[in-house]
């Protein structure tokens, strides 16, 4: 089955403890990329990556990193995670960059930062 | 910058009924795509409608239909005999056809309730 599969689905911790979120797709997808969804502002662009070790700043990049070694995963890293990086984040990946192309999203990982 | 727009940050529709949900957006390119994405409880983000700004004819998929206004930057979406099931977020979303890679803007979202 295609899909895109985000690790852990939920994780509380405390602020300064880095984390890694993992996203893997199955589709052979070009293009990778992670959103942040806070209420009221809908889904924001953190990093995106158009190939194996080509990524790229979004709108909201401050206080994360990203690596893109093999086409399959895309992991997010808080080295040093605070409080307003509580929120729901999605992982999503389409078949090239193009414009026309679907994304399709993860099933999303709520974090909390104490 | 772009940015989407969705002014009724929550609608209801009683079921069978049809209910339109806005959105706007603002950009100074001439060639983009559109989406509404669908977020139900279980969170999935699930493409509901796709529309290429140079096609004139609006997209319909099955009871989902969009106006599209592009003069207006409008492009809403109308839900015909609604059910118990559509009850989510809807996100309305600008693709960029030219700035590859950081190009998705999504609204803020509008929340439909489902009467039955």
């Amino acid at each position: 089955e295609a899909q895109v599969t985000q690790n852990p689905r939920y994780l509380i911790t405390v602020t300064g403890k880095k984390l890694t979120v993992t996203c893997s797709q199955n589709m052979n997808h070009e293009y990778m990329s992670w959103y942040r969804q806070d209420p009221g502002l809908g889904l924001r662009q953190i990093y995106y990556s158009m190939n194996v070790e080509v990524t790229d700043k979004g709108d909201v990049p401050e206080g994360y990193k990203v690596s893109r070694k093999e086409k399959r995963n895309f992991p997010l890293i808080l080295e040093s995670p605070s409080p307003n990086q509580t929120s729901l984040y999605f992982c999503a990946s389409s078949r090239t960059p193009d414009s026309n192309q679907p994304q399709h999203f993860g099933d999303g990982t709520r974090l909390s930062i104490l | 910058a772009q940015t989407v727009t969705q002014s009724q940050p929550e609608m209801s529709v009683q079921e069978a009924e049809t209910v339109t949900l806005s959105c706007t957006y603002d950009t100074s390119e001439s060639d983009y795509y559109l989406f509404w994405y669908k977020q139900p409880p279980s969170r999935q983000m699930i493409l509901v409608i796709r529309q290429e700004a140079y096609k004139q004819q609006n997209a319909t998929e099955n009871r989902f239909s969009v106006n599209f206004q592009k003069a207006a930057k409008s492009f809403s979406l109308k839900i015909s005999d609604s059910q118990l099931g559509d009850a989510a977020m809807y996100f309305c979303a600008y693709r960029s056809r030219y700035n590859y890679g950081q190009n998705f803007v999504f609204g803020p979202g509008t929340r439909l309730s489902v009467l039955p």
